[in-house]
């Protein structure tokens, strides 16, 4: 069965800091990537997406995301982080022909000072 | 459009009681998926349907359970609960294109004493 690890349990930055999370999952197929943000007492939401073509992602909020599939890996970046980034991040994935049967890693809580 | 709703929103059974929550998708929506979010175990998929019939199931033992509507609607029962099943369960909807999102409602907290 596939798996998806986070490397990072907690991260706390500065504003303005640079992020990158990292993401690596066991699965030798084709997969589908996925971030997403859960931000404090609000619903899941999707930050964006690999399914195919530029591995180089651009998502919400100014965050992006590379597929190195050498590596299995899917880490989230963003240049310069505010206050309003503070939530929970989970790297999530579906092998390919799997429905909609997500694959979440054990996410990462950062916390952003002002 | 509204998004995913689910009821209700907080739960509290004893062990061995019975619950069924409820989930509302996306209009247009045919696919809903459930999960379970604990602080141990994290996101784990529980099953999948799409058009009444379950596509996917996780790692769960059988008192877990679920079904869809002709609607899309779907429902999740769980039986016979146990302390372990204190969780926010989670639905997320799709529509049918395979590059579309999830998107997820705001969870059912159930506790379980």
């Amino acid at each position: 069965a596939q798996s998806v690890s986070q490397h990072n349990h907690h991260v706390i930055l500065s504003e303005a800091a640079s992020l990158e999370l990292g993401c690596n999952y066991s699965y030798g197929g084709t997969v589908n990537l996925f971030w997403y943000v859960q931000y404090p007492g609000q619903h899941l939401q999707l930050l964006l997406k690999y399914f195919s073509g530029d591995p180089l992602v651009k998502g919400i909020k100014g965050f992006e995301a590379e597929f190195i599939k050498s590596k299995f890996s899917f880490n989230l970046r963003k240049p310069s982080v505010q206050w309003s980034d503070t939530a929970e991040y989970f790297c999530a994935v579906i092998p390919y022909n799997a429905g909609n049967m997500l694959t979440f890693g054990g996410g990462t809580r950062l916390m952003v000072k002002p | 459009k509204a998004g995913v709703t689910q009821t209700p929103r907080y739960l509290i059974k004893t062990r061995g009681q019975q619950v069924t929550l409820s989930c509302s998708p996306i209009s247009g929506h045919r696919s809903v998926s459930w999960y379970q979010q604990t602080p141990g175990q994290g996101l784990q998929f529980l099953f999948e349907y799409f058009s009444e019939t379950q596509r996917n199931k996780g790692n769960f033992p059988g008192r877990f359970s679920g079904r869809q509507f002709s609607n899309s609607r779907s429902e999740m029962n769980v039986s016979t609960l146990e302390l372990g099943d204190s969780a926010l369960y989670l639905c997320a909807s799709r529509s049918s294109g395979r590059t579309d999102t999830q998107y997820f409602g705001p969870g059912t907290r159930l506790t379980v004493l």
